[in-house]
């Protein structure tokens, strides 16, 4: 079964500054995606970037972009110039080609320091 | 577009009570998607549906847990009797078919047994 491992259960960055959040997964498939999600405190879940698993590129969303390390199994999110809006938490998800469901981590809440 | 609707927002409800959550998912979307998101156990997947259709639905905690899909447009996830461990919030998502689609968040139903 797959599984997501966020590692890091709270992070705190200054405003303005850049922050990394971690994910692992484990899968034995070779096409699949990768998404992070924010949940801020009003409970919506929001998607901030996705990843094809068979694009070699990293992708990128205006602030925020990953690092996508396939063979590692790591897709870890980085966040520039940090914004007190992005305080929240935050999931990484990944998901099987199709229309399966999500297999989300454990989480990370964020917080940023004016 | 109007986005995941999700009905209603807030319950509290007493145990024994019969609670029905409803969703409305974004028009042209074929794919369902209840989860559920506890402190304990975190977002976890109940049931999804393929074009109205159930196709996994072994997340779903016990016989006290239904699920319906009547229309396109339409589901419902229904506990009977509830009973305080099922408080946690209730998302429900869609998505239409394709390589690597978003699956989109309502807002969630936050339950509260007593």
């Amino acid at each position: 079964a797959q599984t997501v491992t966020q590692s890091q259960p709270e992070m705190s960055v200054q405003e303005a500054e850049t922050v990394t959040l971690s994910c692992t997964y484990d899968t034995s498939e070779s096409d699949y995606y990768l998404f992070w999600y924010k949940q801020p405190p009003s409970r919506q879940m929001i998607l901030v970037i996705r990843q094809e698993a068979y694009k070699q590129q990293n992708a990128t969303e205006n602030r925020f972009s990953v690092n996508f390390q396939k063979a590692a199994k790591s897709f870890s999110l980085k966040i520039s110039d940090s914004q007190l809006g992005d305080a929240a938490m935050y999931f990484c998800a990944y998901r099987y080609q199709g229309n399966t469901p999500l297999v989300f981590g454990k989480g990370t809440r964020l917080s940023v320091i004016a | 577009d109007a986005g995941v609707i999700q009905s209603p927002r807030h319950e509290v409800t007493e145990m024994g009570q019969e609670v029905t959550l409803r969703c409305k998912p974004i028009s042209g979307h074929n794919s369902l998607f209840w989860y559920r998101q506890t402190m304990m156990r975190g977002l976890e997947l109940l049931i999804y549906f393929n074009n109205n259709v159930p196709i996994d639905d072994s997340g779903m905690p016990e016989d006290r847990f239904s699920a319906k899909m009547p229309n396109a447009s339409f589901s419902t996830l229904k506990i009977q009797p509830s009973e305080p461990r099922d408080s946690a919030v209730y998302f429900c998502a869609s998505t239409r078919t394709g390589r690597g689609e978003t699956q989109y968040f309502g807002p969630g139903t936050r339950l509260l047994v007593l």
